[in-house]
């Protein structure tokens, strides 16, 4: 059974500054997700990693997949309050199976 | 994206009664669907995967007498929470999928409150 881990659970930072979330998972994945979820809403989609070695880039985020070592990096260049968010990846098999999703990450932009 | 719609978005009912919530894709044929739980800054946790014209395909711990889901068209599934009670109050969230390698599309969410 896929296990899904996240961290750090929750990442305070100043605006400009640059860091890692990292989302480790357990046995293999075909696909890796990340998704930005705010408070009282649903997930909106970020990115989707599909092959090892996908780099994908949207803006200040910046999201990685290196399958060999079933690590998945999303990367926050010169954070914005606007960011502020729980971020959660979410792995699973192909064809339409179930997704299984990290603890999340809560990430909180100061000023 | 594709957009899936939930109604209602929010709920407030009394313990005991049933609750039903629906999940609509609206520009795909959603041919599996999935019902997510979420409580207060916690992950997501599956609790059923349907497919339509078939049983759903209930996750261990999810009682599937108590959480009736029917996927009965490729664009509508339905969650039903009966004899509902204050420990079902949670955030619901339903997701969609055309098949194959196609992603999730994840629907508002509904939040329910049992008092």
């Amino acid at each position: 059974e896929l296990k899904v881990e996240q961290n750090p659970l929750f990442l305070s930072m100043q605006e400009g500054k640059n860091y890692t979330i990292y989302c480790n998972y357990s046995t293999t994945s075909d696909r890796l997700y990340w998704y930005r979820q705010d408070p009282g809403k649903s997930l909106e989609s970020l990115f989707v990693l599909l092959s090892n070695g996908a780099v994908k880039q949207e803006g200040r985020l910046m999201a990685s997949l290196d399958t060999k070592a079933r690590l998945s990096t999303l990367h926050i260049t010169a954070a914005v309050h606007d960011l502020s968010a729980t971020y959660f990846c979410a792995g699973g098999p192909g064809t339409a199976s179930k997704l299984t999703f990290g603890t999340g990450t809560r990430l909180q932009v100061t000023l | 994206g594709a957009v899936v719609s939930q109604h209602p978005s929010w709920v407030i009912c009394k313990s005991g009664t049933s609750v039903k919530i629906e999940c609509r894709s609206l520009d795909f044929q959603a041919t599996t669907m999935f019902w997510y739980r979420q409580f207060p800054k916690q992950s997501l946790m599956l609790m059923a995967t349907s497919n339509e014209g078939s049983k759903a395909t209930y996750e261990q711990g999810v009682e599937k007498d108590k959480f009736l889901i029917n996927h009965a068209s490729l664009t509508l599934s339905t969650l039903t929470v009966t004899s509902a009670h204050p420990e079902d109050s949670s955030f619901y969230i339903c997701s969609g999928t055309s098949g194959g390698y196609n992603e999730q599309f994840f629907g508002p969410g509904t939040r329910l409150t049992v008092l």
